[in-house]
């Protein structure tokens, strides 16, 4: 049973252009969102978080977005460059402060030169 | 900061076989995650130690995984016997509570191949 889904396996852009990864989650319960970035070889890297009561989190060229009614998330990369190709996973919490994160399946994203 | 170090980086190892992974967190973190990344199911939390202590296995497959923490800067995860379904990346992760969870910082990983 698969709560947070990414049903992208992957996904291709242009350098310079928009990225935009998508996540949905099932249960009702996760309040506290995380993007976490991971190259070949190494293990992820947190990369930006939101919790439910905003809709919007931005840092730097990266911006999350929540849909709380919809359960759906979405990662914005903006202008995405070269050294952003890597799997993406998205995760969730319930009850923000308990540590045990549910992570989706990834989205591998790779910047076109 | 050396960050989390795992040891093996890569094991081959034939079923029935016991292996042990080994993780060292960063030095003044509280909290342990031992986590397995397959193409399927992508990252799950086997087992989680808040001040070496278990918190939650519920992620623990079956009895063939056992996990220890006999101090704040040592964790150990065994699988035996193994078999080839295990094959995966295993990664250990730690943090320092209180809240955030963005504080998790992971190793690099033990890919491990069981034939």
């Amino acid at each position: 049973d698969q709560q947070v889904k990414q049903n992208s396996p992957s996904l291709s852009v242009q350098e310079g252009r928009i990225s935009i990864l998508n996540c949905d989650y099932t249960n009702s319960m996760f309040d506290y969102f995380l993007w976490y970035k991971k190259y070949p070889a190494e293990g992820p890297t947190f990369l930006i978080s939101i919790s439910s009561i905003k809709d919007k989190n931005e840092d730097g060229r990266f911006t999350v977005f929540l849909n709380k009614s919809a359960k759906h998330l979405s990662l914005h990369i903006v202008p995405s460059q070269p050294g952003d190709s890597a799997v993406y996973f998205c995760a969730a919490v319930a009850n923000f402060g308990n540590e045990k994160l549910t992570f989706g399946t990834g989205t591998r994203l790779t910047i076109i030169p | 900061d050396a960050g989390v170090i795992q040891s093996p980086r890569h094991e081959v190892t034939e079923m029935g076989q016991e292996v042990t992974l080994r993780c060292k967190p960063i030095s003044g973190h509280n909290s342990l995650f031992w986590y397995r990344q397959t193409m399927m199911r992508g990252l799950e939390l086997l087992i989680y130690f808040n001040n070496n202590v278990p918190i939650d296995d519920s992620g623990m497959p079956e009895d063939r995984f056992s996990a220890k923490m006999p101090n704040a800067s040592f964790s150990t995860l065994k699988i035996q016997p193994s078999e080839p379904r295990d094959s995966a990346v295993y990664f250990c992760a730690s943090s320092f509570i209180p809240p955030g969870t963005d504080t998790q910082y992971f190793g690099p990983g033990t890919r491990l191949t069981v034939l």
